[in-house]
């Protein structure tokens, strides 16, 4: 257990379902980060939130819609992916910008 | 682009040997961190180092920066083979909050 809880670990879903992913941390971070793994790929930055301020949106498709309500909770709401769409979602917190980052186990996406 | 780039992507050693990966980034940073990750889990920090810094020691870890070649490396000393995983770079900007990532050396250390 690292501090930061992603649920659930697998997700399996068809391009015409909603589904969210959910992020926890009880760090007393401020910032909190959702990243996009996929096989032979750098780690891509999705959405940054900052005290519950969205500060960075790396131009993620539209079908990817992040929410946080508290700074201790972060989703990410998807509907009508695709498949390239399946990867390995993580996110992660941390204190502020220059500091190092706490990641969840992460959720393992499929889109079929 | 300002993400690291790791060098060698894979790397193959005996227990017991070190084990020196390598980072090349392209622009100013305020930090380099480098990161683990075990077969498709979330990312470990392992150590931050800040640009007026040179070197950095976290127990097996011994990381150099070196800014006038935008570079830094990643010494673990006496693998084992728990070493066994993937090892990220990671460099922060001084202005916002992205953190920019290489994509890793995958590291095997076999007993």
């Amino acid at each position: 257990e690292t501090g930061v809880t992603q649920t659930p670990r697998h997700l399996v879903m068809g391009m015409t379902n909603k589904k969210s992913l959910k992020c926890e941390q009880h760090l007393g971070h401020n910032a909190m980060y959702w990243y996009k793994q996929s096989a032979k790929k750098p780690l891509e930055l999705m959405f940054v939130y900052s005290l519950e301020e969205r500060v960075e949106n790396n131009s993620v498709p539209s079908r990817f819609s992040p929410e946080c309500p508290n700074s201790s909770h972060l989703f990410l709401h998807l509907h009508t992916l695709q498949p390239e769409d399946s990867a390995l979602y993580l996110c992660a917190s941390s204190q502020g910008p220059h500091y190092g980052y706490t990641f969840g186990s992460g959720t393992r996406l499929t889109v079929v | 682009s300002q993400q690291g780039e790791e060098d060698p992507q894979a790397l193959s050693i005996q227990e017991g040997e070190n084990a020196t990966m390598n980072c090349s980034y392209k622009t100013s940073i305020n930090n380099l961190q480098w990161y683990r990750q075990n077969s498709g889990r979330g990312l470990v920090h392992l150590i931050l180092i800040r640009s007026n810094e040179r070197e950095k020691h976290s127990g097996r870890l011994r990381v150099t920066l070196d800014t006038s070649k935008k570079s830094s490396s990643l010494l673990i000393t006496a693998s084992r083979a728990a070493d066994t995983a993937s090892y990220f770079c990671a460099t922060s900007r001084n202005s916002g909050y992205a953190l920019n990532f290489g994509k890793g050396t995958s590291l095997l250390v076999t007993p």
